[in-house]
């Protein structure tokens, strides 16, 4: 069955620190891959997809994330945080067989710190 | 453009009440999607639906029902509200063919007491 694991619940990173926040995925053929962010009571907005092409993509708010078949991995990295890039970040996973259903994983919460 | 609405955004009911939330999109998507949150648990998926009058069961259906009567419109009813119905509702939209991205809207906070 498909799935997407995000091994982090909770970070904590100072302002101005670099971020990566980790995404494994289990999928049996190629899959399309998403970056959400929800900020506090709000809904979720796109960071960033990959489709296929090039494994490393650009995306929104300077997030970039890169694409790993061996390792079944999509991180999400930004070199420097602000600290209004507090929020909980989702990766997901696009089913592509039949019809599409994303199924996300459980989340990370990133606090910074000033 | 107003993408996708919830209504409404905040809801207490009752053990046994019904309610339906409502869900409009305006962009003339095909999919829709009904999903719950709950702390640490992520997103679990509802129902769904591929068009007007098609609709399937995510991985948590129960206690559910939706209707899919327009393309714009993806109502979610549950009928004997539990305890255990007590979570944030998010509502998305997407189409099949660009680029998959789904739009979700604001959420209704649903608490069952």
């Amino acid at each position: 069955a498909q799935s997407v694991t995000q091994p982090d619940i909770h970070i904590t990173v100072s302002e101005g620190a670099s971020l990566e926040l980790r995404c494994n995925y289990s999928y049996g053929a190629t899959p399309y891959l998403f970056w959400y962010v929800q900020s506090p009571g709000q809904g979720l907005q796109l960071l960033l997809k990959y489709f296929s092409g090039d494994t490393l993509v650009q995306g929104i708010k300077g997030f970039e994330a890169e694409f790993k078949r061996s390792q079944s991995s999509f991180n999400l990295r930004k070199p420097s945080v602000h600290w209004s890039d507090a929020a909980e970040y989702f990766c997901a996973v696009v089913t592509t067989s039949g019809t599409y259903k994303y199924i996300f994983g459980t989340g990370t919460r990133l606090k910074v710190l000033a | 453009n107003a993408g996708v609405t919830q209504t409404p955004k905040f809801r207490i009911l009752k053990i046994g009440q019904s309610m339906t939330l409502q869900c409009a999109q305006d962009m003339n998507h095909n999919y829709m999607y009904w999903y719950r949150q709950d702390p640490g648990m992520g997103l679990k998926l509802i129902y769904y639906s591929v068009g007007a009058g098609i609709t399937d069961k995510g991985e948590v259906p129960n206690g559910y029902n939706v209707s899919r009567s327009t393309t714009e419109d993806f109502p979610l009813r549950l009928e004997l509200a539990a305890p255990s119905q007590t979570s944030v509702y998010f509502c998305a939209s997407s189409t099949s063919h660009t680029n998959l991205e789904a739009f979700f809207g604001q959420g209704t906070r649903l608490t069952v007491v």
